[in-house]
């Protein structure tokens, strides 16, 4: 089946500083890649939609100049965190589509920032 | 708008008992509805999906879930609950530009 991989699986830093979390679909070409963020206890939001070689959409009432997307190859796309909060630990989690015409999401293990 | 609603946070079973998770959905159109589960600390991986075809659709380790157009219900059960699957569920509804509308979660505690 298709694998998703997420790097790291958890990260600590301190407030103020920015940290990356990359996304990779290992084993199928992801066009389109997705990024949730889950709170303690909680269902999953849809962050933004990411497609390969352009720009990601953003869920309404997420800051994209916060959280940078790039998805630069058709197996990784990147999520940044930019002068990380407190407020902003959580788990995060992507998913990839593997054709524009498959409807169904792999989703990755997830990456737990935590900022002290 | 379409919509997921999950009507138990928690359900606790004994083991070896059935498992009967509830989910509602609200669609305008035929929709995909899907059930992942998630262990502590882990991604989320697949159940069982419907999308239009047989109603009642059989999943991975032994669950299945029957979709009722005029219940608007796509309830997830298993005859016999194990240990193992002691973890949150979702049941999850694809809307029209397939993005992926999550319910609250239920959380299966399985006792000994």
């Amino acid at each position: 089946g298709a694998v998703v991989s997420q790097h790291p699986s958890r990260v600590i830093c301190k407030s103020g500083t920015s940290v990356k979390i990359e996304c990779r679909s290992l084993d199928f070409q992801a066009t389109t890649m997705f990024w949730y963020r889950q709170f303690p206890k909680k269902s999953l939001m849809l962050m933004a939609t990411s497609n390969e070689g352009s720009k990601a959409t953003y869920e309404q009432g997420v800051e994209k100049d916060k959280f940078l997307i790039n998805h630069a190859s058709l197996t990784l796309s990147t999520l940044t965190v930019t002068s990380a909060h407190p407020e902003d630990s959580s788990f995060y989690i992507c998913s990839a589509r593997d054709t524009d015409y498959s409807y169904e999401q792999y989703f990755g293990p997830g990456t737990r920032l935590t900022v002290t | 708008a379409q919509s997921v609603t999950q009507l138990d946070s928690h359900v606790s079973v004994s083991e070896g008992t059935p498992v009967l998770l509830r989910c509602n959905y609200s669609s305008s159109y035929s929709p995909s509805l899907f059930w992942y589960v998630q262990h502590p600390n882990k991604g989320l991986q697949l159940l069982l999906k419907y999308t239009s075809a047989a109603t009642l659709v059989k999943g991975i380790n032994g669950f299945e879930a029957e979709f009722k157009k005029s219940e608007t219900s796509f309830h997830l059960t298993k005859p016999s609950a194990h240990m193992s699957d002691a973890a949150e569920y979702f049941c999850v509804l694809m809307d029209s530009s397939y993005k992926l509308i999550f319910g609250s979660g239920t959380r299966l505690l399985v006792r000994p």
